[in-house]
């Protein structure tokens, strides 16, 4: 089974609403990374979180970690059509040399 | 700075054959990892590649190989295709090693249709 798991699988919501997403996972990491794919495109960076750090911020999204619960959530406050996308969270294990490790990810539908 | 360039972007091949896909890291990007994206797996990692040395590898089989040269620019090789290899291939490179804080930037991918 993959290291991070998200949830919900699939996000519908209006413009101008908040999308929020889950990402669990099993074993300590270095840090969590979260980032966005357009259908059928490369992946894109979006967040870098150690795993001493709890909260990050930049532009409209807003990542949380607790290493306690080993889960991150991804917060899109304001959603435009344009975030339309699917968003992959992606773990640094310690345990696994290190490699990022993708989740299955969340499709997320912002309908204008 | 001109971003990490897959190609081919798209390709059809048959059973059996081989297939090499090419990928340009970002300049000064030393590590070179591949990815493989189906609708069923998943990302899922395949290899990769730092100075010209397999640092990590994934549970694929001995038909997906991979090499990194001397300015950073690497292949992967698929020998004797399968239905099931048919996915989106995905290079990304970073200035250091996978993990460990570095971030990495991915290409456009190759999509590879096998029939």
């Amino acid at each position: 089974s993959q290291q991070g798991e998200e949830d919900p699988q699939a996000l519908s919501i209006q413009e101008g609403e908040n999308a929020t997403m889950n990402c669990s996972y099993k074993t300590s990491i270095n840090n969590l990374q979260w980032y966005r794919q357009n259908s059928g495109r490369g992946l894109v960076h979006l967040i870098l979180i150690r795993s001493n750090e709890r909260e990050k911020h930049s532009g409209r999204l807003r990542v949380t970690l607790d290493t306690s619960k080993k889960s991150s959530s991804l917060l899109i406050t304001a959603s435009r059509a344009a975030d339309t996308a699917s968003y992959f969270c992606a773990t640094d294990v310690k345990a696994a040399g290190n490699k990022l490790t993708f989740g299955g990810g969340t499709r997320v539908l912002v309908k204008p | 700075k001109a971003g990490v360039t897959q190609t081919p972007r798209y390709l059809i091949k048959t059973r059996g054959q081989q297939v090499t896909l090419s990928c340009s890291p970002i300049s000064g990007h030393r590590s070179v990892s591949w990815y493989q994206q189906t609708p069923g797996q998943g990302l899922q990692f395949l290899f990769e590649y730092f100075s010209e040395t397999q640092r990590n590898k994934g549970n694929f089989p001995g038909r997906f190989s991979g090499r990194q040269f001397s300015n950073s620019r690497s292949e992967m090789n698929v020998s004797t295709l399968e239905l099931g290899d048919s996915a989106l291939y995905l290079c990304a490179s970073s200035l250091g090693v996978q993990g460990l804080g570095n971030t990495i930037y991915f290409g456009e991918g190759s999509w590879l249709t096998v029939v």
